[in-house]
């Protein structure tokens, strides 16, 4: 079974633009979150999606948007970006049973640098 | 809000030795707690989850226990190789009457393990 996938896997942009990273879950799994892994801050979590509904969010601007489509596939955008958005931004996905948290499984991540 | 804390920071201990690393959470109304490896510039690999029912799940040389009570957990690793060097992060899981998937992760452990 293919692991999580993130695309790209690096991305370099200028501050003030806007940016979209993809991830698509292991099949069958219908729960995605994401989360950005800074060395100051760790790892954060940014929001969750499942069943294209967003369930959770975490404390961040709303700068910061997602969304997952019918095949549970999931993308983030972020607009005007700032230099403190260059991170490392990693997608997991889970296979909720009855809705109640599962293992996680990550993908490799994209590295995101703001210029 | 719940804060995770592993200590120590980092560790380094000669191959063949037995270890524990440490991870402590202020609420311990829990649904689970999940322990993962990461290494340099990739992403999270899941070693184990423990569900709040549980005490402990074991995997290999990886043993990992979980006391609600005292808002702590251990990942004991046995005869300890160079290939285990990397960080070891714990999360927890959503508190209880939370549905969903957030995790919210302590800073991790640097291990490095020499030959």
């Amino acid at each position: 079974k293919a692991g999580v996938t993130q695309t790209p896997r690096y991305l370099i942009k200028t501050r003030g633009q806007q940016v979209t990273l993809s991830c698509s879950p292991i099949s069958g799994h219908r729960s995605v979150s994401w989360y950005q892994q800074t060395p100051g801050q760790g790892l954060q979590f940014l929001f969750e999606y499942f069943s294209e509904t967003q369930r959770n969010k975490g404390n961040f601007p709303g700068r910061f948007s997602g969304r997952q489509f019918s095949n549970s596939r999931s993308e983030m955008n972020v607009s005007t970006l700032e230099l403190g958005d260059s991170a490392l931004y990693l997608c997991a996905s889970s296979f909720l049973l009855a809705g109640v948290s599962d293992t996680q499984y990550f993908g490799p991540g994209t590295r995101l640098t703001v210029l | 809000k719940q804060e995770v804390t592993q200590i120590p920071a980092a560790l380094s201990v000669p191959e063949g030795e037995n270890l524990v690393l440490n991870c402590s959470f202020t609420d311990s109304a829990i649904y689970n707690l999940q322990w993962f490896r990461q290494d340099p510039g990739k992403g999270l690999t899941s070693l184990l989850l423990i569900q709040s029912s549980q005490r402990e799940q074991t995997s290999g040389r990886l043993n990992a226990s979980l006391d609600k009570s005292s808002g702590r957990s251990t990942l004991y690793i046995a005869a300890s190789q160079p290939g285990d060097s990397a960080t070891y992060l714990c999360a927890s899981g959503p508190g209880a009457g939370n549905a969903g998937n957030m995790l919210t992760f302590g800073g991790g452990t640097r291990l490095m393990v020499k030959p």
